[in-house]
């Protein structure tokens, strides 16, 4: 079955510090491949995505790169704020074995906190 | 905001009540899922609808139940409540699969419930 795995937090940095929260991921068929982030005491956002191999997506000054040779979706930020202090969850979208329907496989989240 | 709305955001109830939760997915999105996020079992898929038929099942426990109408609106039932089903339950919606946008998933604010 499909799988995410996503680094273990909590991460903390400083204000400007770089960014990298790794993920992996284990699936059968050609996933789409997302990050969601939730704010403290909030609901899950879509961050970015990416649909097939080399896409990047990229959203408020983060990237992820869609690399099929190493399943890998790593979170990158050139500069993080404290306002980016969120639990980001790695995510895969597959059709299911009956192939009319998406299923959604999520990482266990990573706590970043940026300090000022 | 994601299009996706839920109502109650919270609800305080006492073990043994009942409690439906309410979902309407964005405009035009036929696939409803319903997840459930507590601090020890992280993010659960609990049940998924398409047009009104249940399409997926995840970790649901038979004390909960769910439904999609024919307005697509989507409700999550959840009876005998327990101490350990206080949680956050989202609602997610996404389109048709087969269409460009079929493969995103977009969630709700969530629902948080307390249990006392």
């Amino acid at each position: 079955g499909n799988s995410v795995t996503q680094m273990e937090g909590p991460v903390t940095l400083s204000e400007e510090a770089f960014l990298t929260i790794n993920c992996t991921y284990t699936a059968t068929g050609y996933p789409s491949l997302f990050w969601y982030v939730q704010y403290p005491g909030e609901g899950l956002q879509l961050l970015l995505k990416a649909t097939k191999a080399d896409d990047k997506g990229s959203n408020k000054g983060f990237e992820a790169t869609y690399r099929k040779e190493t399943t890998s979706f790593h979170l990158e930020k050139g500069s993080v704020q404290v306002s980016d202090s969120a639990v980001y969850f790695c995510a895969l979208s597959d059709r299911d074995s009956g192939g009319s329907n998406y299923k959604l496989t999520f990482g266990k989240g990573t706590l970043l906190t940026v300090n000022p | 905001d994601s299009g996706v709305t839920q109502t109650p955001k919270h609800l305080i109830t006492a073990t043994g009540q009942r409690v439906t939760l309410r979902c309407s997915p964005r405009s035009g999105d036929l696939s409803v899922y319903w997840y459930q996020q507590s601090l020890d079992q992280g993010l659960q898929f609990l049940i998924q609808y398409y047009n009104g038929e249940e399409r997926a099942k995840g970790n649901i426990l038979e004390r909960f139940s769910a439904q999609q109408f024919p307005d697509l609106h989507s409700e999550l039932n959840l009876s005998s409540l327990e101490l350990g089903d206080s949680a956050l339950y989202f609602c997610a919606s996404s389109a048709r699969p087969g269409t460009g946008a079929g493969n995103t998933i977009y969630f709700g604010e969530g629902s948080w419930l307390t249990v006392v």
